[in-house]
């Protein structure tokens, strides 16, 4: 079975600062690899997805996830953080050719204090 | 294009009432459903997934009940709610050529 670890489960940064949220997962079989968003009391927003390709994949606002499979992450960075970008964040991943079931990590909730 | 939809957005019941949560999706057929429960400070909990109407398939055992009487509509239910079930409610969807997930706004259900 697949899982997903979340290794922060909050992360204090100050604006305009770099971050990084952190992702490793374990599979048997190759995956497909999610970031989504959660602003409070709202639902979930895909912020970006690594199907296959280039493993550097960006999302409109500034972030980024670098696919390693090596080491089984998909890191989650941004350069120079908003006090907008205060949510929380949680990477998935799907087994490619087994369902649809996306499987989520914990939850990394990132805090930008001005 | 496609949306999903659910209702209510905040719901506060007793202990001991009944619930009902409920979910549509627009623009698709056949899509599979999902309920989550977020409670506070922990992240996301599958508990119930549907590939079609009357099939449903429950994560964990518990209280709540989930029933898919249309394509396209998916119900989470209970009998008796207990404090524990507070928490905040997604509903999502996902179809065979679409590869991410796609949720509803979410229902925040305080149980007191």
């Amino acid at each position: 079975a697949q899982s997903v670890t979340q290794l922060d489960s909050q992360v204090p940064v100050f604006e305009e600062a770099p971050v990084e949220l952190r992702c490793n997962y374990s599979s048997s079989v190759s995956v497909y690899l999610f970031w989504y968003v959660q602003y409070p009391n709202q639902g979930l927003q895909l912020l970006l997805k690594y199907l296959s390709g280039s493993t550097l994949v960006e999302s409109i606002n500034g972030f980024e996830a670098e696919f390693n499979k090596s080491q089984t992450s998909f890191h989650l960075r941004k350069p120079s953080v908003h006090i907008s970008d205060t949510a929380e964040y949680f990477c998935a991943v799907k087994l490619i050719g087994a369902g649809n079931m996306l499987t989520f990590g914990g939850g990394t909730r990132l805090m930008v204090k001005p | 294009s496609q949306t999903i939809h659910q209702w209510p957005a905040t719901l506060v019941q007793p202990v001991g009432s009944p619930l009902s949560l409920e979910c549509t999706v627009e623009g698709t057929s056949n899509p599979n459903l999902y309920w989550y429960r977020q409670a506070a400070g922990r992240g996301l909990q599958l508990l119930f997934y549907s590939v079609g109407i009357g099939q449903i398939s429950s994560e964990v055992p518990q209280n709540l009940s989930a029933s898919r009487p249309q394509d396209r509509q998916f119900i989470l239910s209970s009998k008796k709610l207990l404090l524990s079930d507070s928490g905040f409610y997604l509903c999502a969807w996902t179809q065979g050529l679409v590869t991410e997930a796609f949720f509803g706004q979410g229902t925040r259900l305080t149980v007191v």
